[in-house]
């Protein structure tokens, strides 16, 4: 049980260009999914906190009109990144808490995005 | 400065050793302590979590300890195998804010026959 799938597992893209990424939990309902971003050898930094049927709450520093944060449903959160450019180039990873379970977060396998 | 420390940084060992990795935290007040193993290109894995009040968790040939009063946590891996060969992270909640997970930087392992 609690697993998490993420689409696509990889894309490159050109620069200017948005992308979508979709987390799903696919055996619970997830309240809250989280967003992170992992650059080559540096642990996961969270970029954005996402609650069903609200918006998304963003770190500091993080663009929230260029990372866009859709949470439509218990089981699906997407992360749109737009007008990407090369330092957006990097492993997004998506979380989500299963309601009710205290602060368990269960991983996604990540997206690799590369942008040219 | 990060609240989550791990050493080594990286380490090479060979197939069927042991090997021992360091976590210290600065995250307070104390919620829980988890081990992940990270495959290059893969999402985190949980492994072990430990509360306050636990000071041992195996998981197979993964041991993890936890020492609340030092603030000091230790995953041991035994028997190494070429399939260890990953990140492995620790990863610190603190109470009252437990969706904000303080990470560490990850000890690469290497596993070589």
């Amino acid at each position: 049980g609690a697993v998490v799938s993420q689409h696509p597992s990889w894309v490159i893209c050109k620069s200017g260009t948005s992308v979508k990424i979709e987390c799903r939990s696919l055996d619970f309902q997830a309240t809250t999914m989280f967003w992170y971003r992992q650059f080559p050898k540096q642990s996961l930094m969270l970029m954005a906190t996402s609650n069903e049927g609200s918006k998304a709450t963003y770190e500091q520093g993080v663009e929230k009109d260029k990372f866009l944060i859709n949470h439509a449903s218990l089981t699906l959160s997407t992360l749109t990144v737009t007008s990407a450019h090369p330092e957006d180039s990097s492993f997004y990873i998506c979380s989500a808490r299963v309601s009710g379970s205290g602060n368990e977060q269960f991983f996604g396998p990540g997206t690799r995005l590369t942008v040219l | 400065k990060n609240q989550v420390e791990q050493s080594p940084q990286s380490l090479i060992i060979l197939e069927g050793k042991n090997c021992t990795l360091q976590c210290n935290y600065t995250v307070s007040p104390f919620s829980n302590l988890r081990w992940y193993k990270q495959d290059t290109g893969r999402g985190p894995v949980s492994l072990t979590i430990m509360t306050f009040s636990e000071n041992t968790k195996s998981n197979g040939r993964y041991t993890a300890t936890l020492d609340a009063d030092t603030k000091q946590s230790s995953l041991h891996i035994t028997a190494s195998q070429l399939s260890d060969s990953a990140s492995y992270i620790c990863v610190v909640s603190a109470l009252y804010n437990d969706y904000k997970l303080s990470f560490g930087a990850g000890t690469t392992v290497t596993v070589r026959a």
